[in-house]
């Protein structure tokens, strides 16, 4: 049993640079999520997908963007990133009850 | 927009006391509820979730929790915490026609021995 499946699980970038978080889910769920999490602020939402073809912005969408090409595919990337956004990443999707979290991508900015 | 404070953000208790971890929501009407544990370095694991009906709700790893609308809360519950417990605890809300959650800051709990 996959779920959600986060890659790369950890990263050291540059700052300026682009990076693309993949995120790959096989349960066929129509919603999936991105959302960062920093210490003592919870999980805060990004971006999301309501629907294969369809995003949109969440609490904290600036300096990231996302596409939906198909059901099961949800990357998010970073176009130049700055330290601000040192953070762990996690991709979730939705049953329509239940959110599911894939394990998260500590991402650092240096 | 809807929001959610967890007031507590360490707790530590003996092995084998009980636990109360407080959950506070703002959302105009009903929400739907949820407790999430994360253990370091994984990722969020579903305790219980309320949508409807009966307010007290069972969960996994003997957890419940219980929704009060007149006090605007969702306090998980354990009575009986095990050293494998430790972990940080998320509450989160969820709006009508809005799918995505909001989350609380998290309460970090340590079970001394």
């Amino acid at each position: 049993i996959a779920g959600i499946t986060q890659a790369p699980t950890s990263q050291i970038l540059a700052a300026g640079r682009r990076m693309t978080l993949r995120c790959t889910q096989d349960m066929r769920h129509n919603a999936m999520y991105w959302y960062r999490q920093d210490l003592g602020l919870g999980l805060r939402l990004i971006h999301y997908s309501n629907t294969a073809g369809t995003t949109g912005k969440g609490e904290v969408p600036d300096g990231y963007s996302v596409s939906r090409a198909n059901t099961d595919d949800f990357p998010l990337t970073l176009a130049s990133a700055v330290p601000s956004q040192t953070s762990v990443y996690f991709c979730a999707s939705d049953s329509g009850n239940t959110i599911y979290f894939g394990e998260g991508s500590w991402l650092t900015v240096v | 927009a809807q929001s959610v404070t967890q007031p507590d953000i360490h707790i530590t208790v003996s092995e084998g006391a009980s636990l109360e971890l407080r959950c506070n929501y703002s959302y105009g009407a009903t929400p739907y509820l949820f407790w999430y544990v994360q253990s370091p370095g994984q990722g969020l694991q579903l305790l219980l979730k309320y949508f409807s009906g009966d307010t007290l709700v069972q969960g996994i790893k003997g957890f419940e929790a219980e929704f009060k609308r007149s006090q605007s809360s969702f306090n998980l519950r354990k009575p009986s915490v095990h050293w494998s417990d430790a972990a940080e605890y998320f509450c989160a809300v969820g709006a009508t026609g809005r799918r995505a959650l909001t989350f609380g800051s998290g309460t970090r709990l340590q079970v001394q021995p």
